[in-house]
């Protein structure tokens, strides 16, 4: 298994500002995702991070509003800019680890963000 | 592209019933397959996954799902509910060779005393 931390695990912000999550992974990973859980709604993949290139976004997130870096092998930020009461939801890191001829999707345990 | 229906938003089954959460999927190609569960104010949990092979499979907490190819189903089951089994399931598929996990809307299970 791998061993994913955040930082920080819940926050509370003013709309405007911005915040920066921190994932750290136990080990060093090719892939890693943010994943953004709205209240009550499922997980929606934001972008795809390759350590050494710029992040791949999916449909209806653009990197102005959600910048990712990935500095290295088992390290990633995401930073929420400009924020509204609608980027309120849990920020999911993830990562997957090879388990034979799979690869398998390990989870951090999410940062809870409040905009008020 | 991938896809994952969870039919229903809510469960309700009493202790010591079987219950089943049902999903259905839409990919190219042979897919991977995944329940997770998430239990208030915690983190996303691993439960069982189908890759290949037997078609029923057997994941934590005493949790099964079964594959079925011609249905596209993966329904999740339990023979015995808990109370402590209430939470929300997600349902979730990769293609094969993808890196792409899509998630199902997730289903809350209630189990009644």
């Amino acid at each position: 298994s791998a061993v994913i931390s955040q930082k920080p695990s819940r926050d509370i912000c003013q709309r405007g500002t911005s915040l920066t999550i921190q994932c750290q992974v136990d080990s060093q990973v090719t892939m890693m995702f943010w994943y953004r859980q709205q209240p009550g709604q499922s997980l929606t993949l934001i972008a795809t991070a390759n350590q050494g290139s710029e992040a791949t976004y999916e449909s209806g997130f653009v990197i102005d509003k959600f910048p990712i870096s990935r500095p290295n092998l088992t390290f990633s930020t995401l930073t929420v800019s400009n924020m509204s009461p609608e980027d309120s939801s849990i920020y999911l890191c993830s990562v997957d680890r090879a388990s034979g001829t799979y690869n398998e999707q390990f989870f951090g345990p999410g940062t809870r963000l409040t905009v008020l | 592209a991938q896809s994952v229906a969870q039919p229903e938003d809510q469960v309700n089954v009493a202790e010591g019933n079987p219950l089943t959460v049902k999903c259905t999927y839409s990919v190219s190609g042979n897919p991977y397959l995944f329940w997770y569960v998430q239990y208030p104010n915690r983190g996303l949990q691993f439960l069982l996954k189908y890759i290949t092979g037997d078609n029923l499979v057997k994941g934590s907490y005493g949790f099964e799902a079964e594959f079925n190819k011609s249905q596209t189903s993966f329904h999740l089951k339990k023979p015995s509910a808990l109370v402590s089994d209430s939470a929300l399931y997600f349902c979730a598929v990769r293609e094969t060779g993808g890196f792409k996990t899509i998630f199902g809307a997730g289903t809350r299970l209630f189990v009644k005393a």
